[in-house]
């Protein structure tokens, strides 16, 4: 089993349209978690952290379940500019800090 | 920029060539990673420094593979005898360390061993 799962996708959703990803992850010591936006062919970049009460950033949501060891991306209102490759981020735990990354969830956002 | 850079972005080389790349973190980073990915996966971990201090080395990361942070602030990561298979983004990322463990992204380097 992996260490962290995502379904691949894609996710071919029409403008305006409401997403959500899940993620699981098989670590129930993990520590911190977060979603990473990736555009082809660049670098990871950090959308939001996921704390335990949840967490809100304009169109975007996200929340964890640690006794389902899921966290989940909401995304509202989608825009064209949201399509990209959405990767869940889980912290070792084992202090040191390295990333594990699940295989990243592949959306467009269709006009 | 004060961001995360990398050099060279691209790399092309022949399979059995040694290749080196570079990493500049963000300055006042303590913490350097190297991941690796591959097409449709996500990012891998190589290794991770604290300051000079090489702390972990992934299983992925063979006796052909070695990397140094020699004063703490830039990172190399050397293939020797590379192989097909070692062709993929090379990623560097840094955090601030302490209670911050948001790691930021470089560019990447992309190899290509033919």
């Amino acid at each position: 089993r992996k260490e962290v799962e995502q379904d691949p996708g894609p996710f071919n959703v029409p403008e305006g349209a409401t997403v959500a990803f899940n993620c699981t992850y098989s670590n129930s010591a993990s520590q911190s978690f977060f979603w990473y936006r990736q555009d082809c062919r660049k670098e990871p970049k950090l959308l939001m952290s996921v704390y335990s009460s949840g967490n809100e950033d304009g169109r975007f949501t996200a929340q964890l379940n640690r006794a389902s060891q899921y966290i989940s991306l909401l995304i509202r209102d989608s825009k064209l500019s949201d399509s990209a490759t959405y990767l869940c981020v889980v912290n070792n735990p084992s202090g040191t800090y390295k990333y594990i990354f699940g295989t990243g969830t592949r959306l467009k956002v269709l006009a | 920029d004060t961001g995360v850079s990398q050099d060279p972005r691209h790399k092309i080389t022949k399979r059995g060539q040694n290749v080196t790349f570079r990493c500049d973190p963000i300055s006042e980073h303590n913490r350097l990673y190297w991941y690796r990915q591959t097409l449709g996966q996500g990012p891998e971990f190589l290794t991770y420094f604290q300051n000079e201090a090489q702390l972990e080395k992934s299983r992925l990361l063979s006796d052909r593979f070695s990397a140094e942070r020699p004063k703490g602030s830039f990172s190399t990561l050397e293939i020797q005898r590379t192989e097909q298979g070692d062709s993929a983004m090379y990623l560097c990322a840094s955090s601030l360390g302490v209670a911050e463990e948001t790691q930021y992204f470089g560019p990447g380097t992309r190899l290509l061993v033919l």
